[in-house]
């Protein structure tokens, strides 16, 4: 159990449809990132929400659209995605922004028809 | 242009064996380098190198980094079928806005 939790663990969209992923963190931490893992590709950082506030976002496609309630939990809204979207999609968290402690969670394996 | 590359991608071993995998770095400015053991989905924290020549351990595992030759290795020793995973490299650059870039990770394989 790492204290990061993600929902749904696995997702089949198509492309015109409107999803969401969900992050939940019980580690009372302030920080919380989303990640894209492709295959054969290294872990790419998409966003980071420190206190809420979105501090990063690294050219990723306006179809993608974070959402930080509070800082126990991340949401990535993902609408009229493509294909090569299909990926692992990780969530991590962490107190402050120092990414050498971050945490994550089990990730959603998202499949894009 | 950061870049972090990882070797071999991928390593099949018989359980009992020690194994090493690489990790180079080319970043601007650099902070500490991590390692990380991905099994199925979440990658999990194993250690964080700041200093040349320190080594780390943690049971059967160790690791080290060589700041001048812009490289790490983690060390596996007697290898068990449960250490089979991704092994990922992440470097973390300092900045306003810090970066962790990671390699491609090395795919382990212990066979008993």
């Amino acid at each position: 159990e790492t204290g990061v939790t993600q929902t749904p663990r696995h997702l089949v969209m198509g492309m015109t449809n409107k999803k969401s992923l969900k992050c939940e963190q019980h580690l009372g931490h302030n920080a919380m990132y989303w990640y894209k893992q492709s295959a054969k590709k290294p872990l790419e950082l998409m966003f980071v929400y420190s206190l809420e506030e979105r501090v990063e976002n690294n050219s990723v496609p306006s179809r993608f659209s974070p959402e930080c309630p509070n800082s126990s939990h991340l949401f990535l809204h993902l609408h009229t995605l493509q294909p090569e979207d299909s990926a692992l999609y990780l969530c991590a968290s962490s107190q402050g922004l120092a990414k050498e402690t971050q945490y994550f969670g089990p990730g959603t394996r998202l499949l894009v028809l | 242009e950061d870049k972090v590359v990882q070797s071999p991608l991928s390593l099949v071993v018989h359980e009992g064996d020690t194994v090493t995998l690489n990790c180079s770095y080319e970043v601007t400015n650099f902070r500490s380098l991590l390692w990380y053991k991905q099994e199925k989905k979440a990658p999990t924290f194993l250690f964080m190198l700041t200093s040349s020549g320190i080594e780390k351990k943690s049971g059967r595992l160790s690791s080290i980094l060589d700041k001048k030759e812009l490289f790490s290795i983690l060390n596996i020793t007697a290898t068990q079928t449960g250490d089979s995973a991704i092994y990922l490299c992440a470097v973390v650059r300092p900045g306003g806005s810090e970066k962790l870039v990671f390699g491609k990770g090395t795919k382990l394989t212990v066979n008993p």
